[in-house]
């Protein structure tokens, strides 16, 4: 199988609270994650894609001092909503996918942000 | 034109009929082409997942990709009410990001 974890599943926080999301890869190394951000009957916006010991590369107008990455191992992935404000209320989804040519990804569950 | 165009439904059907999904693409460089299926405040799962053109069945499931053209389609047979869902397609190349279509929301009646 290939199994993605995310943590926490629902968050609720006040403004200006910094919010750290993890995903894991939980059976298999994943060398390449994505972070997405869905909106209410959207579809999925790709914000990031994090490849294991090396900077994120953000998708344009995705602002990368606010939404930090880091992808510490093949593994893991977390995004940091610093100074999480009421407009970054969204439900948040990684995805990761396995090392080698054409792999397909493979989604977590999805955290769900409210900010108060 | 968008990359990726995904008719968003609603579409609505009794138990037990064929249901056809589809998604039309610009880019002829995309490779592999996949169906996720999503509920409700939930991550998408992947459905199917094809290389290059061709069919592909899984139980009830069956997808087609005609890359001349430029066409994919997720048939679902015998539909259940379970099925009822968000079905968004994807594609892309490989090392590249996905595109996903917008998705389409399908009902299933019992």
């Amino acid at each position: 199988g290939a199994v993605v974890s995310q943590h926490p599943s629902w968050v609720i926080c006040k403004s200006g609270t910094s919010v750290k999301i993890e995903c894991r890869s939980l059976d298999f190394q994943a060398t390449t994650m994505f972070w997405y951000r869905q909106f209410p009957k959207q579809s999925l916006m790709l914000m990031a894609t994090s490849n294991e010991g090396s900077k994120a590369t953000y998708e344009q107008g995705v602002e990368k001092d606010k939404f930090l990455i880091n992808h510490a191992s093949l593994t893991l992935s977390t995004l940091t909503v610093t100074s999480a404000h009421p407009e970054d209320s969204s439900f948040y989804i990684c995805s990761a996918s396995k090392a080698g040519r054409d792999q397909p990804q493979h989604f977590g569950d999805g955290t769900r942000l409210s900010i108060l | 034109q968008k990359e990726v165009e995904q008719d968003p439904g609603p579409l609505s059907v009794p138990e037990g009929a064929i249901v056809s999904l589809n998604c039309t693409y610009s880019n002829s460089a995309f490779q592999y082409f996949m169906w996720y299926r999503q509920y409700s405040r939930k991550g998408p799962e992947l459905l199917m997942y094809t290389y290059s053109s061709g069919n592909k069945e899984d139980g009830r499931f069956t997808a087609q990709v005609d890359k001349s053209s430029k066409y994919i389609s997720l048939f679902i047979r015998d539909s259940q009410p379970s099925d009822s869902a968000t079905y968004l397609c994807a594609m892309g190349q490989a090392g590249t990001a996905l595109i996903f279509g917008k998705g389409t929301t399908l009902s299933v009646s019992s």
